[in-house]
């Protein structure tokens, strides 16, 4: 059974600060991993979708990394911005559905 | 594309009432998904759809969950009787090729 732990739980830092979300998982045997940002009371936001043969997806400030052999991914913010504060969710597609992990809270302080 | 469309978006009924949930989703998307969010649990999926055929609901926690998709754009996920433990945010999403689009969610408040 796929488990998805992301660390930290939560990061507060100040604006301006490259930093860097961590995500692992137990089974190597993905399709794709998928980052997402959730707002406090609202739906997820889609942000990086890395396919399994891919190593890293990049979309302006934001760069997503993927390493299959070691269960891991990364997701790298550039000079962070206070719109940056959010909850970051990564998620595995294992055979036929999405699983993720407990997501890391986000605070960018000005 | 307006996105997945969930109603409504907050919901609060009594203990024992019967609650549907709804879900439109993109159109062209082969697979729906229903996702419950909790403080304690996190996001847990509930049950899955594959060209409108449910897949694998190992996840509905009591036979009080059912769901259903009629067509390719619409789905209900139904809880009859409704308990305080079914608060939560229920969200549906979409794919098409393994890539999700969430919905906004349901916020259920049983009292």
């Amino acid at each position: 059974k796929q488990e998805v732990t992301q660390i930290p739980a939560a990061l507060s830092v100040p604006e301006g600060e490259n930093l860097v979300l961590n995500c692992s998982f137990t089974d190597s045997a993905i399709y794709n991993l998928q980052w997402f940002r959730q707002d406090p009371g609202k739906g997820l936001t889609s942000l990086l979708l890395i396919q399994s043969s891919q190593r890293e997806q990049t979309s302006g400030r934001l760069n997503a990394s993927l390493d299959k052999s070691s269960g891991r991914s990364t997701l790298y913010i550039a000079a962070s911005q206070p719109g940056d504060s959010a909850t970051y969710l990564c998620a595995t597609y294992n055979t036929d559905k999405l699983i993720f992990g407990t997501g890391t809270r986000l605070q960018v302080f000005p | 594309d307006a996105g997945v469309i969930q109603s409504p978006r907050h919901e609060v009924t009594e203990m024992g009432q019967e609650v549907t949930l709804r879900c439109k989703p993109i159109s062209g998307h082969n697979s729906l998904f229903w996702y419950r969010q909790t403080m304690m649990r996190g996001l847990e999926l509930l049950i899955y759809f594959n060209n409108n055929v449910p897949i694998d609901d190992s996840g509905m926690p009591e036979d009080r969950f059912s769901a259903k998709m009629p067509n390719a754009s619409f789905s209900t996920l139904k809880i009859q009787p409704s308990e305080p433990r079914d608060s939560a945010v229920y969200f549906c999403a979409s794919s098409l090729a393994r890539d999700y689009t969430f919905g906004s969610g349901t916020r259920l408040t049983v009292v």
